[in-house]
């Protein structure tokens, strides 16, 4: 079964509405989150790394007012999109690490999240 | 800063046929080196797990290497099927960290 889990798997909204999607680490601890963004027929690129307890890390040319990413537990991390434009519309994926810094660590991806904004 | 680029970008073979589709890396202090594949719509499915210590991996009709000093990593599909028919993307696990992924390769095997 899932390990990482996302939702919502996939979300159409409004240009200029808000949408939140959420990233959980069903069985383990994660203090760190990766968010990942993959434009059609793209690479996928990571946006940011999401830090329990504290400021997320922006990759550059990442909105940080736009892109809104909260990690408020240990098993929860969460990315809103504000004010979505029909240029947001993407595929959003996260991951997160079992054991950072380890041997053998193992890191997990959510199931991802398809955004069209309309 | 990590760079990884794949070849080809896309690729159509007859049902039955081995390929190879090939990874190149510019930083080769890497941790792991993981192959997935994308079906059109859908994630992320993890195919093969590569540590910075192993030279392969197999699992069932896939195998996939690496070469550190080369920078280089094949993924081998032994007797394509239809079913095959994906984006295959290969990544870098920056130390137990975030992911540098290449652009892929579409695959599409004809029956």
């Amino acid at each position: 079964g899932a390990v990482v889990s996302q939702h919502p798997s996939r979300v159409i909204c409004k240009s200029g509405t808000s949408v939140k999607i959420e990233c959980r680490s069903l069985d383990f601890q994660a203090t760190t989150m990766f968010w990942y963004r993959q434009f059609p027929k793209q690479s996928l690129m990571l946006m940011a790394t999401s830090n329990e307890g504290s400021k997320a890390t922006y990759e550059q040319g990442v909105e940080k007012d736009k892109f809104l990413i909260n990690h408020a537990s240990l098993t929860l991390s969460t990315l809103t999109v504000t004010s979505a434009h029909p240029e947001d519309s993407s595929f959003y994926i996260c991951s997160a690490p079992r054991d950072r810094g380890k041997p053998g660590n193992t890191i997990y991806f959510g199931e991802g999240s398809w955004l069209t904004v309309v | 800063k990590q760079e990884v680029t794949q070849i080809p970008a896309a690729l159509s073979v007859p049902e039955g046929e081995n390929l190879v589709l090939n990874c190149s890396f510019t930083d080769s202090a890497i941790y792991n080196l993981q192959w997935f594949r994308q079906d059109p719509g859908k994630g992320l499915t993890s195919l093969l797990l590569i540590q910075s210590s192993q030279r392969e991996q197999t699992s069932g009709r896939l195998n996939a290497s690496l070469d550190k000093s080369s920078g280089r990593s094949t993924l081998y599909i032994a007797a394509s099927q239809p079913g095959d028919s994906a984006t295959y993307l290969c990544a870098m696990d920056n130390y137990g960290q975030n992911f540098v992924f290449g652009p892929g390769t579409r695959l599409s095997v004809l029956p």
